[in-house]
């Protein structure tokens, strides 16, 4: 089945830094990718979609200058938290949709940040 | 916006037992996806039922859909150790490919 990569896998930083997430499609082009946050024992919530060659689509409540996405090509795009706090600690999923089976998004492994 | 609210929020049941699962939501849709969460990993799709149809099986799973009461449940059969994990719901949002989860049901299987 199709393949998404995120890297880091797990990251901590401290409060005030910048924090980039990368999520790839291994084996298939993606034009639309979407990021998903999600708490300690609580579901999906998705922040943003990300679409190639054009800005992103926030949903409401999500801070689109803290919340930087950039979807540069057909298998990258990347989440960038600006000036990270303690509250944006959580695991950061993103998928990714393969136009040869639109009705199915195949996820990342997570990343998993903990903002000191 | 979660949509989709799940029951149990949390099962727990002897290996071989069946495990149902299930899921409501509110808006229209033109499918229903189940997704399987192991702690601290990402989603594996499980199966996909569209509006159109009522029941689908996959090996030990099968999922209804009940779109008039717009709920749907996911048995798994002869449950095992191994399916102990977190599954959720999800719906379309239109045609936009945004995804709506519900709460999640944690399943736990004890040998």
């Amino acid at each position: 089945g199709a393949v998404v990569s995120q890297h880091p896998s797990r990251v901590i930083c401290k409060s005030g830094t910048s924090v980039k997430i990368e999520c790839r499609s291994l084996d298939f082009q993606a034009t639309t990718m979407f990021w998903y946050r999600q708490f300690p024992k609580q579901s999906l919530m998705l922040m943003a979609t990300s679409n190639e060659g054009s800005k992103a689509t926030y949903e409401q409540g999500v801070e689109k200058d803290k919340f930087l996405i950039n979807h540069a090509s057909l298998t990258l795009s990347t989440l960038t938290v600006t000036s990270a706090h303690p509250e944006d600690s959580s695991f950061y999923i993103c998928s990714a949709l393969d136009l040869r089976r639109p009705e199915t998004q195949y996820f990342g492994p997570g990343t998993r940040l903990l903002v000191l | 916006s979660q949509q989709g609210e799940e029951d149990p929020q949390a099962l727990s049941i002897q290996e071989g037992e069946n495990a149902t699962m299930n899921c409501s939501y509110k808006t229209s849709i033109n499918n229903l996806q189940w997704y399987r969460q192991n702690s601290g990993r990402g989603l594996v799709h499980l199966i996909l039922i569209r509006s159109n149809e009522r029941e689908k099986h996959s090996g030990r799973l099968r999922v209804t859909l009940d779109t008039s009461k717009k709920s749907s449940s996911l048995l798994i059969t002869a449950s095992r150790a191994a399916d102990t994990a977190s599954y959720f719901c999800a719906t379309d949002e239109g045609n936009t490919g945004k995804l709506i989860f519900g709460q999640g049901t944690t399943l736990q299987v004890k040998p």
